[in-house]
Order: structure tokens, then sequence, then C-alpha cells
């Protein structure tokens, strides 16, 4: 079983459209994550969540926001898709203490 | 605040080892280690918390020295499957999420 997976693994899509990518732990981690890697491999803390609290970094423009509906699932939405928005998202979770685990990232590309 | 690691790349003939650091300009709770393969997810390594400590995993080790904030990931006898880009991740809290370094791109070569 996957322990952090994310669909969909590529995603192409034109400027100004809407579009979301979902991910999904199943080992009971409190915290669930997303990081942006750019073109250069930098990873970039984008949110942090858990049941009590949504940690966003003040640089991630508004277009972005996370949506949990449970312990278990964190999605990213996206709005107005921009050229700079070209990346590979990763999803991660975590407990206290405890090493992340990643999920196997998605690539996204608008054009 | 983003850690500052060092060097940028290396590249070692199998058997070689090397030495990566990862230094912070704020008091920290954790430094974690990672190594990202090209076209895959990060991996986490090791965790250190704060105390000093020194961990192992295999030939690949690191110390975080609490008062320099600064953390070294040793790797004794380099493979071939030791390729690949290394990353610190530092917490501040426990509840902070981690903020990485711009990793290290290690090369083994044979």
């Amino acid at each position: 079983d996957t322990a952090v997976s994310q669909t969909p693994k590529y995603l192409v899509t034109q400027m100004g459209n809407d579009k979301s990518i979902k991910c999904e732990q199943n080992l009971g981690h409190d915290t669930m994550y997303w990081y942006k890697q750019d073109s250069k491999k930098f990873l970039k803390i984008m949110f942090s969540y858990n049941n009590k609290e949504l940690i966003i970094n003040e640089t991630v423009p508004n277009r972005f926001s996370p949506k949990s509906p449970d312990k278990a699932h964190l999605n990213l939405h996206i709005n107005s898709l921009e050229l700079g928005d070209s990346a590979v998202y990763f999803c991660a979770s975590s407990q206290v203490g405890n090493g992340y685990t990643f999920g196997s990232g998605t690539r996204l590309t608008v054009v | 605040q983003q850690p500052v690691q060092s060097p940028q790349a290396v590249i070692l003939r199998e058997g070689e080892d090397a030495v990566i650091n990862c230094s912070s300009s704020k008091a920290l709770y954790s430094v974690h280690w990672y190594r990202q393969k090209h076209g895959e997810a990060p991996v986490f390594l090791m965790i250190l918390l704060k105390g000093g400590e020194q961990k192992g995993h295999e030939k690949i080790s690191a110390s975080f020295n609490e008062k320099k904030q600064q953390s070294s990931l040793y790797l004794t006898a380099s493979q071939l499957s030791y390729s690949g880009t290394y990353f610190c991740g530092t917490e501040i809290t426990g509840n902070t999420p981690l903020v990485f370094g711009k990793g290290t791109r290690l090369s083994v070569i044979a």
C-alpha cells in the first residue's frame, strides 16, 4: 500500500485554468504538507495542516488554497494558473519528532 | 529562515568519504536529512533532535551541534547508490514545518 499518494502524477493545463491536486495518506499521521519544488530543485513549504491549525507560508499567492475534508486528505486547489506555477508539487505527512513521508509528486506544466 | 548547505555539489569515486554541512542562524528544534534521486520524491534518512546527538544509518551518519546550530551528514565508503541530492531541513519548533536548504548534489562514479 502506498503511504502517501498523490494524483495526478502529471498535469498539463493552460494559463487561467483552475486545477486541483489530491493527496491521501494512510499512515495515521497528524500533520500534512504541500511543498513546491522549482526547476532549481528548491523545496519550498506552501502549507502545513493538522486538525487544529493551518500554517500558510505568507509568500504563497492566495490563488493557492488547501482543502482538507478529513485527517487523511489534504488537497491543493489552484485558481487562475500562471506560467510561473509550473513546478513539481509534493505532498507529505508526519508525526511530531519523526521524519516526513513524501508522495511521489505531481509535475504541473502550465502552457 | 532557510538553512545554508555546503558544498553545493561533490563528485566522489566509489569508496570515498564525504561530508555535507548544514547551518542555521536560528535556534533549532531538529534537523532532518533527506536524499532525492532524479525524478523521485525526497526520502527521509534521519532526524536529529536538539541535544547534540549523533545518529547512524548503515554507512551514513549525522551529528548536530546545538550550540552552533550546525549539522553534518557523513557518508563513508560511498556506493553508486548514494548518488542524488541531499537536503537538510530544519524545524524551529516541533509544530513548525521543515524549511529545506538548497541541497547538495552528490555524484558517485565508478
